[in-house]
């Protein structure tokens, strides 16, 4: 299994405050996502980078902020959670080889409620 | 536009059954990737196949094969002999070949696998 965690694995928190999620790699891949699952939508994707303090939005990047300092660690940050970020959240890797991109991998997610 | 079509919401079927999840996608690239993940009751999302657009060999592994068509813009996913074990969420994912690596999801297939 690829080394990826993501902390916590679950959080309820109230409207208007802000929140951070973890992931972490042990695989060394350049390449890090952030996707929300939500049912009937499957996986979208929030965010991604292609290295440290490289990235960019994916389709539903509104009210998320993201950050890598290093190539392990990928946070997202709700800066001011609202009922709508109600959701699970999956964080990804991958690497490219010979400009082929490889698969993604998951980590287990993490479950945020939003009151 | 790049787009992944999961027509069916939900499947049942009975152990022992053969079973289709259909799958159809929409891009204007030449080059591009095709997965599919499954996503058991625990939650996590375990990478099942990726195909590239200029292999349309036919994949079997196990239980389970591929089925790669270009000319229908399909690429349909059959179990074999279905197990209680195969009931999962099942997500199809089109990945294109434009250097930043990102996998555009289908609603996914609910498959449930009874005794």
């Amino acid at each position: 299994d690829a080394g990826i965690t993501q902390s916590p694995r679950h959080k309820v928190t109230e409207t208007g405050t802000p929140v951070t999620l973890r992931c972490h790699q042990t695989e060394n891949h350049r390449y890090m996502y952030w996707y929300r699952q939500d049912p009937g939508h499957g996986l979208r994707l929030i965010h991604y980078s292609y290295g440290v303090k490289d990235t960019d939005k994916g389709e539903v990047s509104d009210g998320y902020s993201v950050s890598r300092s290093k190539t392990e660690d990928f946070l997202l940050t709700l800066e001011s959670a609202t009922s709508s970020q109600t959701s699970v959240y999956f964080c990804a890797i991958s690497e490219s080889f010979d400009l082929v991109p490889g698969e993604q991998y998951f980590g287990p997610g993490t479950r945020l409620t939003v009151t | 536009a790049q787009k992944v079509t999961q027509a069916q919401t939900e499947i049942s079927v009975v152990e022992k059954e053969d079973v289709t999840l259909d799958c159809v996608y929409e891009t204007r690239d030449t080059t591009y990737y095709l997965f599919w993940y499954k996503q058991p009751p625990s939650g996590e999302l375990v990478f099942l196949i990726r195909r590239n657009s200029f292999d349309e060999q036919n994949e079997i592994s196990g239980r389970y094969s591929w089925n790669f068509q270009k000319s229908t813009s399909s690429f349909n996913f059959t179990i074999t002999a279905s197990q209680v074990v195969d009931s999962a969420v099942y997500f199809c994912a089109l990945l294109m070949n434009t250097g930043f690596q990102k996998l555009v999801f289908g609603t996914g297939t609910r498959l449930l696998v009874s005794p």
